[in-house]
């Protein structure tokens, strides 16, 4: 079971660049959700989706954005890179709201931005 | 807004002495959420409380949900170096439906 899967696991970007982190899950999880996590912060959502076709924004959205054209994939998009999103990502998915029920978190993307 | 607080933020144990770390919401949660991450790794799910007053154990770890449901510990009774890693509690129910973090203890373990 591949479970969720993010790609890439290491990115270096330079600020002003844009890319696209991916996310895909395969067990059918309605919910799925975009954290970062810094040294000393814990998880801070980002962006998060309760199903294709809706997203909303979390606690912290500025300078991303999310889109959710099918089930199994949530991408997280960087529009113009800075240095304060140098932090390690995580997707998650859960079948039911992710407040009540466990979340599956993918192996994580860490980004460096110079 | 909802805030979960989660202390000590580091602990150092010998192997086979105890640890425990708290974590407190500033509102009544729904119910709370404990999860692992080894160094380098991803957090992962360990239990769910959802009751007041709530004890659950998983063979050496303990976990609690206080009686206002604001609150809740974890206990390791005789640490292993298997251990160590960063110990999340996550507060579920919040104004998006969403997990609240705490900030997490990060445990080492010396042999």
């Amino acid at each position: 079971n591949a479970g969720v899967t993010q790609t890439p696991k290491f990115q270096v970007l330079k600020t002003g660049q844009s890319m696209t982190l991916q996310c895909a899950q395969d067990m059918n999880h309605e919910y799925m959700s975009w954290y970062r996590q810094d040294p000393g912060m814990g998880l801070r959502l980002i962006h998060y989706s309760v199903g294709a076709g809706i997203t909303d924004q979390g606690e912290v959205p500025n300078g991303y954005n999310v889109s959710r054209s099918t089930t199994e994939d949530f991408p997280l998009r960087l529009l113009s890179a800075a240095p304060s999103q140098t932090s390690v990502y995580f997707c998650a998915s859960s079948w039911g709201l992710v407040g009540h029920t466990e979340a599956f978190f993918g192996q994580g993307t860490r980004l460096t931005v110079v | 807004g909802q805030q979960v607080m989660q202390i000590p933020q580091y602990q150092h144990v010998q192997e086979g002495e105890d640890f425990t770390t708290y974590c407190n919401s500033s509102t009544t949660l729904s119910n709370i959420q404990w999860y692992k991450q080894r160094p380098g790794g991803h957090p992962v799910f360990l239990i769910q409380l959802v009751k007041s007053g709530e004890v659950k154990k998983q063979k050496r770890l303990t976990f609690q949900f206080g009686e206002a449901k604001k609150n809740s510990s974890l206990h390791i009774t005789a640490t292993q170096t298997t251990d160590v890693g960063t110990y999340f509690c996550a507060g579920g129910g919040g104004s998006q439906g969403n997990l609240i973090f705490g900030k997490g203890t990060k445990l080492s373990v010396k042999p």
